[in-house]
Order: structure tokens, then C-alpha cells, then sequence
């Protein structure tokens, strides 16, 4: 049982190049999330999903953009990276939401923008 | 909006000493939770706390939970160089499928 998967691991981008992180989990949970964590911030949601189909944003949108085509995937674009996007990329999933239940992360992608 | 605040953010403290880690929230929640962080590895948990004056228990740490004061603490019993990590504490933004997650406790603990 692989839980949450990312990739990848870690990842340079130039200013302006577009990228997707990937996570894929295989626990058949609903809820699946995206956070960035940065030195003494904690983590801060990015976009999450409570079903296939279904998005919503979260506390830091901006420059990101999401889908939930299939349970199991909940791919994070990058649509033109900017050095303020310089940051460690958590992917998250619980079963019935994390007010509810206990979220699993992924190992995480940690990203520089130059 | 809900707010979460740890402290303190740095503890250091000697094998053997005793410890609590405050999380305070500013809106109403029944559901919090505790996560462990190793340098450059992704979260584990460690407790869910679901109700007021839950208290949750495993080896030297132990999580409770006032909702009335908005209090949660996490308690380190003779603390071990193996506790050494951070520790963050997030709150169920009401129902809304949301945590917010304090800043961290970065604990060391030196032998």
C-alpha cells in the first residue's frame, strides 16, 4: 500500500516555465489537498477537493491551478512560476475530509524557482 | 478567520525535563489535531483530539483539549533525543473541510 504518492521529488524551474506536480493516492480516499510550506509559516492550503470533479481554493490560490478528474489524482499546475513560488509542496488525503479524519501527506516536492 | 497561534516556536530542553507545547485558536473548533515533522520529511500524525477535555496519550507525549478556552497543549514527559522534530498543531476550520496549521515548535532536545 504506496498511501501518497508525489512527484516529483524535487524540481528547478526558470521564471515563467509552467510545471505539474503530481499526486496520486491509492486509499480510495475522497478529500485530497495541496499545501506549500515555507520557513516559519507552517503550511498554508493551496486547493483542495472533497471529490472527483470537485475544487476549491484555499488560503493561497494565486498562481496555481488544480483538477480532480479521477479519485486517486489531484494534479498542481504551475501555469508561470515565479520566485515567490519557491517553496516545499505537500499533497494530502483523508477519508470524509480532514475536519473529520486523519490526513496522510505526501513526502513532499520541494521546488526552486530562479 | 481562524487563527492559530503556537508557542513557543523554539524550545530547547535537556534529556530527562519536562515540557508543554501551548496551541491556541481564536474560533470556535471541537476538532484538532497534532502532527510530528523530521528535517526534510512530510508529516505524521500524532493525535486527533475530538471533543472538549479529550486527552490522548502515546509514550512521553500527551495532547488535550479545553474547546472552552481554545486551548490545546502537548505535554512532554522526560523528554528523549528522539522527540527532537517539529510539532504542529491544526484546528478544523468549522466544518468547512479546511485545517489551518499553526507555525511549528521546533523542538531540540539535547542529551
Amino acid at each position: 500500500n504506496a498511501g501518497v504518492t508525489q512527484t516529483p521529488k524535487f524540481q528547478v524551474l526558470k521564471t515563467g516555465q509552467s510545471m505539474t506536480l503530481q499526486c496520486a493516492q491509492d486509499m480510495n480516499h475522497e478529500y485530497m489537498s495541496w499545501y506549500r510550506q515555507d520557513p516559519g509559516m507552517g503550511l498554508r492550503l493551496i486547493h483542495y477537493s472533497v471529490g472527483a470533479g470537485i475544487t476549491d481554493q484555499g488560503e493561497v490560490p494565486n498562481g496555481y491551478n488544480v483538477s480532480r478528474s479521477t479519485t486517486e489524482d489531484f494534479p498542481l499546475r504551475l501555469l508561470s512560476a515565479a520566485p515567490s513560488q519557491t517553496s516545499v509542496y505537500f499533497c494530502a488525503s483523508s477519508y470524509g475530509g480532514p475536519g473529520k479524519n486523519i490526513q496522510y501527506f505526501g513526502a513532499g516536492t520541494r521546488l526552486s524557482v530562479l | 478567520e481562524l487563527k492559530v497561534e503556537q508557542n513557543p516556536l523554539f524550545l530547547s530542553m535537556q534529556e530527562g525535563k519536562n515540557y508543554t507545547i501551548y496551541c491556541n485558536y481564536s474560533t470556535t473548533s471541537d476538532r484538532l489535531y497534532w502532527y510530528r515533522q523530521d528535517p526534510g520529511k512530510s508529516l505524521e500524525s500524532l493525535f486527533v483530539l475530538l471533543s472538549n477535555g479529550a486527552v490522548k496519550q502515546e509514550g512521553r507525549l500527551m495532547a488535550s483539549l479545553d474547546t472552552k478556552a481554545r486551548l490545546s497543549t502537548l505535554h512532554i514527559t522526560a523528554a528523549v533525543h528522539d522527540l527532537s522534530a517539529t510539532y504542529f498543531c491544526a484546528v478544523d476550520e468549522g466544518g468547512s473541510e479546511k485545517l489551518v496549521f499553526g507555525k511549528g515548535t521546533k523542538l531540540t532536545v539535547n542529551p
